[in-house]
């Protein structure tokens, strides 16, 4: 069975200092492979998708991703975060085939003046 | 336009009642999903309804939760018996995967207390 691993549970960082969110998944499939972000009290919002071709993948609020599938990975950076983004973010990851999505247990990002 | 839509945003239940939630897809949108999201289980895939096709009930943890989708659009989550366990945020969403895009657009949610 798929599944996805999202290590730190929590990142504490300060305002406009670059971050990385890691995400590692098990597939012995293609797959697709996405970030979404959560905000308080809201759904999911797609940040970014790799779907193949190119392995950096860019995407809104200038967060970026690699796709590495030789360590199964796919971390998240930001070169300089904001306040707002402080929010919740989840990796998921969808086998070519199907349709359900497969999440990580979250990470929470936390921006600090 | 018009995102996915669910009702009611808070659902407060004592043990034992049954629950509806519905969900509205975005306009066009052949394929609605279902999954929970909770303090112990993360996000977990429910169900999915693509079409006319038969539904992919994998994910639904008990015979006590069902769902069905009418005319290809607004679709209805069913818990029967509700129990403590099943408090968590309800989410569902749509996508068109005729146009390729392969993205899942997401609820706000229905967040559910069974107490």
């Amino acid at each position: 069975a798929q599944s996805v691993t999202q290590l730190d549970s929590q990142v504490p960082v300060f305002e406009e200092a670059p971050v990385e969110l890691r995400c590692n998944y098990s597939s012995s499939v293609s797959v697709y492979l996405f970030w979404y972000v959560q905000y308080p009290n809201q759904g999911l919002q797609l940040l970014l998708k790799y779907l193949s071709g190119s392995t950096l993948v860019k995407g809104i609020n200038g967060f970026e991703a690699e796709f590495n599938k030789s360590q199964t990975s796919f971390h998240l950076r930001k070169p300089s975060v904001h306040i707002s983004d402080t929010a919740e973010y989840f990796c998921a990851v969808r086998n070519t085939g199907f349709q359900k999505l497969v999440f990580g247990t979250g990470t929470r990002l936390l921006v600090s003046p | 336009g018009a995102g996915v839509s669910q009702s009611p945003s808070n659902k407060v239940t004592e043990k034992g009642k049954d629950v509806e939630l519905r969900c509205d897809p975005i306009s066009g949108h052949t394929a609605l999903y279902w999954y929970r999201q909770s303090l112990g289980q993360g996000l977990e895939f429910l169900i999915y309804f693509q079409g006319n096709s038969a539904p992919d009930k994998s994910g639904l943890p008990s015979d006590r939760f069902s769902a069905e989708r009418t005319g290809g659009s607004v679709s209805t989550l069913t818990i029967q018996r509700t129990q403590q366990e099943d408090s968590a945020v309800y989410l569902c969403a749509s996508s068109h995967p005729g146009q390729g895009s392969y993205e899942q657009y997401f609820g706000p949610g229905t967040r559910l207390t069974v107490t």
